[in-house]
């Protein structure tokens, strides 16, 4: 089946720092979706993707569809402790509403 | 707007017990979905419903059922529960699922389960 592929794992950065990380498909998505996930709730939605090669900002958080319609990276410029979470991409590829989500980034911030 | 809830948000159950979990949203949703998740592997999903009175199975759906008898409702079965099915679950809904922003899906807080 369709498999997203997350990275980095995991990042431990210092506040003020920016952030990147990506998701890359074997298969080709119409939709990319980018999720915040804080500690005991569920994921939040942060930005959404529509169409390849579009770059969308949502304040300080900035996404973009690959031109191939099988990536897509999320970037958080000047980091603040309150960036501290879990951070999911999900893509979609059918008519069924389905989302693939990837395994997850880990954000941990230092003040 | 209470948007998703989910009930319990916690819950231990002896291996072989049953239970139902529940999921309500109030945004006249026609789409809903049942995930788990657990460390390391995002979110897989395990039921969805495209509308009242169907539903579909996910990537990962034995030892669970479901049912959408209402459509603002959407719940979740185990007729036996077992340790792997130990997690946390979250519900989430979509209005629709045409490309746009009928796509994005809204999630619950959650139900940590635990089955000894």
């Amino acid at each position: 089946g369709q498999q997203l592929n997350q990275s980095p794992q995991s990042m431990f950065i210092q506040e003020g720092e920016d952030v990147s990380m990506n998701c890359t498909s074997s298969s080709i998505f119409n939709t990319w979706l980018w999720y915040k996930q804080d500690p005991g709730e569920g994921p939040v939605l942060l930005i959404a993707l529509y169409k390849a090669g579009e770059l969308t900002s949502n304040g300080r958080l900035t996404a973009q569809f690959g031109i191939t319609r099988k990536d897509s990276f999320l970037n958080i410029s000047a980091s603040i402790p309150s960036d501290v979470g879990i951070y999911f991409c999900a893509g979609s590829s059918s008519n069924t509403g389905k989302l693939i989500f990837g395994q997850g980034t880990t954000l941990q911030v230092k003040p | 707007n209470a948007g998703v809830t989910q009930t319990p948000k916690f819950r231990v159950l002896k291996t072989g017990q049953s239970m139902t979990l529940l999921c309500a949203q109030d945004m006249n949703h026609e789409y809903m979905y049942w995930y788990r998740q657990d460390p390391g592997m995002g979110l897989r999903l395990i039921h969805y419903s495209v509308g009242e009175g169907t539903t579909a199975k996910g990537e990962v759906p034995d030892g669970y059922n479901v049912s959408r008898l209402k459509k603002q409702n959407f719940l979740l079965g185990l007729e036996s529960a077992a340790p792997s099915q130990t997690s946390v679950y979250f519900c989430a809904s979509s209005y629709s699922s045409g490309g746009d922003a009928t796509d994005e899906q809204f999630f619950g807080p959650g139900t940590r389960l635990t089955v000894l």
